[in-house]
């Protein structure tokens, strides 16, 4: 079975700009959530979503929003780029949703700011 | 949301035992205590995760007292590849998820 595919691998891009970032999740898994990883947080929940519904929302602003299809893929989308941005995003699938399955992480996406 | 507090970083030597505990002292009735592992340029994956007692499985133990307020990973026969950072999450019950992250340890297995 293959497992959470993150595209790009890689992105740069300029303060203003914005991007979107892909998340496949294993197979028959429904629920996605997204995290940020920086140096100076560490790993910070950025939201979920599961069957195509934003279940809840960390604490970031309203320039990070997110969507998931129904084939449970999902996209994760940063306007208006900031410097503070720059961070490893991951997102990982889990079966049903349920609050304290396991989560299947990808490799992320390595989002870098200039 | 319970905050989680583990140490920034441990040391240890091929084959001992290593303990990492994290702290929760606001952890709610409900929630679920979960170790994930992260080596550099991979996401977390899932090592062990208990609800009180001990929990053990084919790679760790999880130790947690009757209070909740704490828990313990115990990795046995530490190697060199078991070198990562090692982050404490409590997840709380419920329709929504609200997952808090500890700030994670680096574990360094030295030879």
């Amino acid at each position: 079975k293959a497992g959470v595919t993150q595209t790009p691998r890689y992105l740069i891009k300029t303060r203003g700009q914005q991007v979107t970032l892909s998340c496949s999740p294993i197979s028959g898994h429904r629920s996605v959530s997204w995290y940020q990883q920086t140096p100076g947080q560490g790993l910070q929940f950025l939201f979920e979503y599961f069957s195509e519904t934003q279940r809840n929302k960390g604490n970031f602003p309203g320039r990070f929003s997110g969507r998931q299809f129904s084939n449970s893929r999902s996209e994760m989308n940063v306007s208006t780029l900031e410097l503070g941005d720059s961070a490893l995003y991951l997102c990982a699938s889990s079966l049903g949703g349920i609050p304290h399955e396991k989560l299947f992480f990808g490799s992320g996406t390595q989002l870098s700011v200039l | 949301l319970a905050k989680t507090t583990q140490p920034i970083s441990m040391d240890s030597y091929e084959g001992q035992e290593v303990n990492i505990t994290c702290s929760h002292n606001n952890i709610a009735t409900n929630d679920y205590i979960t170790w994930y592992q992260q080596f550099p340029s991979q996401g977390p994956r899932f090592i062990i995760q208990g609800y009180k007692t001990k929990v053990t499985n084919e790679v760790a133990s999880l130790f947690i007292p009757a209070d909740r307020k704490s828990s313990t990973l115990s990795l046995p026969r530490v190697s060199l590849s078991d070198t990562a950072v090692y982050y404490c999450l409590v997840g709380t019950s419920g329709s929504a998820r609200q997952l808090t992250f500890g700030s994670g340890t680096q574990l360094t297995v030295l030879p």
